[in-house]
């Protein structure tokens, strides 16, 4: 069976600092890989989105980046990070065209 | 431009009644639409979806009807359990996508 990581669970980051939350998706090939974020109010925003090694695309101007390694290796980054990148970060991975599953969530705090 | 909205920020229903959760959305191209269920601090649960082609999904107690003229889905709940108490988000995605797209949520609370 397919299974979905992502680490770590909790952090907490000053200002100014880096960011590098992984994911790991175990059980298939070649799976939609997906960054979205969780902030108060907002629903769940898609951050990032892959459909293959190197293919990255961006959804919303913003601090972070996010690189894809390998296959089933999906990694969420910034260099410096703000305030506001305090949320719930999740995870995704998608067989099919439609139904994606989530990862457990990384709490991030920004002080 | 929020595609997907779910007017309703909470819902707060009695144990074994039926609850109700609505949400519209604007793009006319999307042509799949799911609901999920999310517990603090986890990641959301697919629950069910429907296809554009269809109008109404059934999967237990859960019920999906989707309303194209009006560009609105409902999820149904009944009879509703206190386990069910949780953020359910809907989302949608076009045919030409391989996104989807969430609405803000709906907390749902359900009292004895």
């Amino acid at each position: 069976s397919q299974t979905i990581h992502q680490w770590p669970a909790t952090l907490v980051q000053p200002v100014g600092s880096p960011l590098s939350l992984e994911c790991t998706v175990e059980g298939t090939s070649n799976p939609n890989l997906y960054w979205y974020r969780q902030a108060a109010g907002r629903g769940l925003q898609l951050l990032f989105y892959s459909v293959g090694i190197g293919q990255i695309s961006s959804e919303v101007p913003q601090n972070l980046s996010a690189s894809r390694p390998q296959d089933r290796q999906f990694i969420l980054s910034s260099k410096k990070l703000l305030l506001s990148d305090s949320g719930f970060y999740l995870c995704a991975w998608s067989p099919l065209r439609h139904t994606i599953y989530f990862g457990e969530g990384s709490w991030l705090t920004v002080v | 431009d929020q595609q997907v909205k779910q007017n309703s920020p909470s819902l707060s229903v009695q144990e074994g009644r039926i609850s109700i959760l609505n949400c519209d959305y604007t793009n006319s191209m999307f042509d799949y639409f799911l609901w999920y269920k999310k517990y603090p601090a986890e990641g959301p649960t697919f629950l069910i979806s429907i296809s554009s082609i269809k109008d109404k999904n059934e999967d237990g107690r859960f019920t999906v009807f989707l309303n194209k003229s009006a560009k609105h889905l409902s999820l149904h709940i009944v009879p509703s359990q206190p386990g069910d108490s949780a953020v359910y988000f809907c989302a949608a995605s076009a045919l030409d996508t391989d996104k989807l797209i969430f609405g803000t949520g709906t907390r749902l609370q359900v009292f004895p």
